[in-house]
């Protein structure tokens, strides 16, 4: 009964490799979101996705790639990874039709980049 | 930019007593905020979320709002150890955009 799912969960790659997480969610919500926390704890929104159509789209680098295949899925991917790019990736997702704006959080994907 | 400000602490609470947690935010046009609790390894999750001013109670939680002076707390009433763990204030900025304060790490003793 995983209501926000991510894998992997873990992702140890070296530098300029490409790698992708994925995202998925059967709560039936309408809108998904990649944040990223940083090493000082901070959590920062990338992306949010409302029907497959991209909505947010904050200032980061453009070797990040996010796409929705539905509404039930949001991927990203990273082009080229680099040191700075190692964090904890969260998806989210949050049904905006009922006007809460409750988001609700995956286990989140700890990238390693060496 | 639209800044959401919360007191790193760590916040020490004997067990059993009440746990105040601080946030106040930036965006005077801002309509829904939100309390999530991050155990240290693991996913913020939501216990609460507040839409109008005044409190909010939901069991040991009461999430209090003050749209006019931009602020909003938490208070955890009977604190036990199990709450011992990041407090992140978000708040809504429109468009579905969550910005989050930098969390508040509370510490309840037995």
């Amino acid at each position: 009964d995983t209501a926000v799912s991510q894998t992997p969960k873990y992702l140890v790659t070296q530098m300029g490799n490409d790698k992708s997480i994925k995202c998925e969610q059967n709560l039936g919500h309408d809108t998904m979101y990649w944040y990223k926390q940083d090493s000082k704890k901070f959590l920062k929104i990338m992306f949010s996705y409302n029907n497959k159509e991209l909505i947010i789209n904050e200032t980061v680098p453009n070797r990040f790639s996010p796409k929705s295949p539905d509404k039930a899925h949001l991927n990203l991917h990273i082009n080229s990874l680099e040191l700075g790019d190692s964090a904890v990736y969260f998806c989210a997702s949050s049904q905006v039709l009922d006007s809460l704006y409750e988001q609700y959080f995956g286990p989140g994907t700890r990238l390693t980049v060496t | 930019q639209k800044e959401v400000e919360q007191n790193s602490g760590p916040l020490s609470v004997p067990e059993g007593a009440i746990a105040s947690l601080n946030c106040t935010y930036s965006d005077r046009g801002s309509q829904s905020f939100f309390w999530y609790r991050q155990y240290s390894g693991k996913s913020p999750e939501l216990i609460m979320s507040i839409y109008s001013n005044g409190d909010k109670e939901d069991g040991r939680f009461t999430a209090q709002l003050n749209k006019a002076s931009q602020y909003v707390s938490l208070l955890i009433r009977d604190s036990q150890p199990s709450d011992s763990a990041t407090y992140l204030c978000a708040v809504n900025v429109g468009f579905q955009k969550l910005v989050f304060g930098t969390g508040t790490r509370l510490l309840v003793s037995p």
